[in-house]
């Protein structure tokens, strides 16, 4: 079965700290999709990053940066020097090649204090 | 057309009543989704149309909720018979036809309250 954990529910952090969002997955399937949806107070899921199974190169865009990890079935997510705009809820997400649906953790709560 | 949009952006009704809600996905979008989002949680899928073609249904979407997409632009989510175990976010969503290929793009979704 498609199982998405986000065991962190909040965090709080300070501007300018670093912080990482963990994801960990459970599928059965060889071929998935991996992604990161941030939700912001206006409710609006944004999408960020979409990872296939077959590659697990990290990825670095700008202040983000995600590190996938098929030995660990983990996707996890960090922030380089937080800011006030990145307080949001952040949503890891799984789809696998047969089905286009998403699974959903339940999210992780981040409030960046100034 | 920049975007996903829901209508109406909330909604309160009795239990007992029927609601609709109507989605606009972006316009080049073949595939269009229905989420559930209740407090706390993430969101639950409940459907999912490609074109005009409902090509899956969740478990959750019971005989109650029925969804449209007639000429595969538009959409719509009916609720019939309003329970308050309904009270949720209902989110929009569309993407290309690729499966997992392509980003599912989401609208700001409808708040349902059921009282």
């Amino acid at each position: 079965a498609q199982k998405v954990t986000q065991a962190q529910t909040e965090i709080s952090v300070v501007e300018k700290e670093d912080v990482t969002l963990d994801c960990v997955y459970e599928t059965r399937d060889t071929t998935y999709y991996l992604f990161w949806y941030k939700q912001p107070p206006s409710g609006e899921l944004v999408f960020l990053i979409r990872r296939n199974s077959f590659d697990e190169q990290n990825e670095i865009s700008g202040r983000y940066s995600w590190n996938f990890q098929k030995s660990t079935s983990s996707f996890n997510f960090t922030i380089t020097a937080s800011q006030v705009v990145d307080s949001a809820v952040y949503f890891c997400a799984l789809s696998e090649a047969h089905t286009d649906k998403l699974i959903f953790g339940t999210g992780t709560r981040l409030q960046v204090f100034p | 057309d920049t975007g996903v949009s829901q209508n109406p952006r909330h909604k309160i009704t009795k239990r007992g009543q029927n609601v609709t809600f109507r989605c606009d996905p972006i316009s080049e979008h073949n595939r269009l989704y229905w989420y559930r989002q209740t407090l706390g949680q993430g969101p639950e899928f409940l459907t999912y149309f490609q074109n005009e073609a409902q090509l899956e249904k969740s478990r959750l979407l019971s005989d109650r909720f029925s969804a449209e997409r007639p000429k595969g632009s538009f959409s719509t989510l009916e609720i019939q018979r309003t329970e308050q175990g309904d009270s949720a976010m209902y989110l929009c969503a569309s993407s290309l036809s690729q499966p997992g290929r392509t980003e599912a793009f989401f609208g700001q979704g409808t708040r349902l309250t059921v009282v």
